[in-house]
């Protein structure tokens, strides 16, 4: 079985502009979470989808949004991006709702804003 | 504001001794904690520990869960090299009625040396 799969892996944008990451979870898998990573912070929940429904959002402003389509791919949009975007997001999966079952991580997507 | 913290941030052992890693959470209506392995890569999952499964063991790691005392220990004995990681921590919470967040502690580093 196919694991979860993020593209694109490694992104450089500027200030100002706006980018999407797409994760496609495990075949059968109807939850994605989406998590940021940097040094200082560490792992911070971004949101989850299920049945294409947010179900849960982290604090992160606005400019942060995503989505989920029929199939359980998930889309993450950031716009008007900031040089603090910079970070490891990493999109996870799992069957049901994430911390009831195990949840599976993709490798990420690094996205460096300059 | 719910947090889980993990203790000590960064540790340094020779090959074969023991190590325990603590983490301690404070989050509404506690479901779960999940312990997570993070090499250059996405994070691994170890175990999930809730109030009907409080310890958990496999090969040389083992986890244990205290709901009194909020907090849990994740122990790897005769420590290989290739437990060199990050070990995340996780507790999953949320009110009543919502499927909740997973609150990351920001790890513990473990280095181990030949």
């Amino acid at each position: 079985k196919a694991g979860v799969t993020q593209t694109p892996r490694y992104l450089i944008k500027t200030r100002g502009q706006q980018v999407t990451l797409s994760c496609s979870p495990i075949s059968g898998h109807r939850s994605v979470s989406w998590y940021q990573q940097t040094p200082g912070q560490g792992l911070q929940f971004l949101f989850e989808y299920f049945s294409e429904t947010q179900r849960n959002k982290g604090n992160f402003p606005g400019r942060f949004s995503g989505r989920q389509f029929s199939n359980s791919r998930s889309e993450m949009n950031v716009s008007t991006l900031e040089l603090g975007d910079s970070a490891l997001y990493l999109c996870a999966s799992s069957l049901r709702f994430s911390g009831q079952e195990t949840q599976y991580f993709g490798p990420g997507t690094r996205l460096l804003v300059l | 504001e719910d947090k889980v913290v993990q203790s000590p941030l960064s540790l340094v052992v020779h090959e074969g001794d023991t190590v325990t890693l603590n983490c301690s959470y404070e989050v509404t209506n506690f479901r779960s904690l999940l312990w997570y392995k993070q090499e250059k890569k996405a994070p691994t999952f170890l175990f999930m520990l809730t109030s009907s499964g409080i310890e958990k063991k496999s090969g040389r790691l083992s986890s244990i869960l205290d709901k009194k005392e909020l907090s849990s220990i994740l122990n790897i004995t005769a420590t290989q090299t290739g437990d060199s990681a990050i070990y995340l921590c996780a507790s999953k919470g949320g009110a009543r009625g919502s499927q909740g967040n997973l609150i990351f502690g920001k790890g513990t580093k473990l280095s181990v040396k030949p």
